[in-house]
């Protein structure tokens, strides 16, 4: 089973910053990786699939990069909106499909 | 309106079965695989049980294997989880969620709203 773990656990900043959130693999996940936005008490919500393309809709300041093991999730001039846990999750070597413990994006 | 909708969560007690259902609409059904992804209370997602789109094709994890089965029914758009077996630690909400492959039961772009099932004497 691929291990996927982020950082930081939590990531404290103010609106209009840009965040930066890690996603690191326990081995090679080619580009199958993905990143979901999950507000408090609502389903997630897909942002970005395989490494850097954005799901329809999803603003243009969230872009993603990576390959292999190591994967980035940055979201340019944070909106009050974007406050949120932010999970990755690979498809790479599957069963089963692997989920991030998430990262937590606080004011 | 493209959703998916579910139904089906509750109070059930240790070794009991409850079934989930999940109904699309506003989409081509059988042309997706489709997923459940459970959340403990105050934890992280958990990928648990996928589907292709041919609905032949079924995956679980291990922690659930031998006690739960996926099934779909493309003549109602429905999508099913059959739980047996429940243990207090199945408790969570789950969701269904709906992948852009045919295939491969992941990179979700469309969920069901969740449905608490708490497993509990």
């Amino acid at each position: 089973e691929i291990v996927l773990t982020q950082s930081p656990a939590t990531l404290s900043l103010s609106p209009g910053d840009t965040a930066t959130l890690s996603c690191r693999a326990s081995q090679s996940v080619s580009t199958y990786l993905a990143w979901y936005q999950q507000r408090p008490g609502q389903a997630p919500r897909l942002l970005i699939s395989n490494t850097s393309n954005r799901a329809t809709g999803v603003p243009a300041r969230f872009s993603g990069t990576g390959s292999g093991t190591d994967f980035t999730l940055t979201i340019s001039g944070l909106q009050p909106e974007d406050f949120a846990v932010y999970y990755c999750q690979q498809r790479y070597a599957w069963p089963p499909i692997t989920f991030g413990p998430g990262t937590r994006l606080e004011i | 309106e493209v959703q998916l909708l579910q139904s089906g969560g509750g109070l059930v007690q240790p070794g009991g079965s409850l079934r989930l259902s999940c109904v699309a609409s506003g989409l081509p059904f059988s042309d997706y695989a489709m997923g459940w992804v459970r959340q403990a209370p105050g934890k992280g997602l958990e990928w648990i049980s996928g589907l292709s789109g041919s609905g032949v094709d079924k995956h679980y994890t291990d922690s659930v294997k031998g006690r739960f089965a996926v099934s779909r029914d493309k003549s109602t758009n429905m999508l099913f989880l059959e739980m047996n077996s429940l243990r207090a630690e199945d408790t969570a909400v789950y969701f269904c969620a709906k992948s852009p492959y045919w295939n491969d039961p992941s990179d979700f772009d469309l969920w069901g709203q969740g449905v608490l099932v708490t497993v509990s004497s």
